[in-house]
């Protein structure tokens, strides 16, 4: 099993940026996700990381470092659309996805 | 093209009621997963189908909860009869799977909320 720990909730400013963390203990790991749910919805997938470094996809960043069991996504130049739960999920193995509570994203005019 | 479909959106029952839930996955995907998500809590597994083997359910409360994925496409999670404690998200998801190796995303559906009174 695992333990997989982010804050509950960020509150940000409309154009700012927030780094929401996660840390986690696992064996057999194989991949780390982080999804955005917005409430009532799906979660809808955001990033993937398998090796150590800085994935970039537009406003989104996503930082693995398994050395030390932590990512991170950067939500930069944030929009108010981006107020959501961020849900980051470690895979242990080929396909078994472990949640965490997810961190509420409140992003203020 | 289509995301996973789920229905109903909402259910509420009463406790020792049966209730059934719905999922058809991406066009193409064959393998799927029924996910429970309680309030201000992630998805948790309960069982993941490749085609129509149900290859890992070792998280599904057996004596109450049963899936099926006839034909390796749909799929229907049952609970009866259901208790207060069920009140949650269940939340279909699907991936393709290839070659022995999962591509990496599972898409997830908008869930079906369960309300046990």
């Amino acid at each position: 099993g695992q333990n997989i720990d982010q804050p509950t909730e960020m509150t940000a400013t409309e154009g700012a940026i927030v780094q929401i963390n996660c840390t986690y203990q696992t064996s057999g790991f194989n991949g780390l996700f982080w999804y955005q749910q917005h409430a009532g919805e799906a979660p809808t997938f955001l990033s993937y990381n398998v090796l150590d470094g800085l994935e970039e996809k537009g406003r989104f960043s996503s930082f693995l470092s398994r050395s030390k069991g932590y990512s991170y996504l950067l939500l930069k130049e944030l929009q108010m659309k981006d107020s959501a739960s961020y849900l980051c999920a470690v895979r242990e193995g080929d396909y078994k996805l472990s949640f965490g509570a997810g961190t509420t994203v409140t992003v203020r005019a | 093209e289509a995301g996973v479909v789920q229905s109903p959106r909402y259910k509420i029952i009463e406790k020792k009621q049966p209730v059934a839930f719905w999922c058809n996955p991406i066009s193409g995907h064959n393998t799927l997963y029924w996910y429970r998500q309680n309030l201000g809590q992630g998805p948790e597994l309960l069982i993941r189908y490749e085609n129509e083997e149900a290859v890992d359910d070792s998280q599904l409360p057996k004596d109450r909860f049963s899936a099926e994925r006839l034909k390796g496409v749909d799929s229907t999670l049952k609970i009866q009869p259901a208790e207060l404690g069920d009140s949650a998200v269940y939340l279909c998801a699907s991936s393709f799977l290839a070659g022995g190796r999962l591509t990496d995303t599972q898409y997830f559906g908008p869930g079906t909320r369960l309300t046990v009174l």
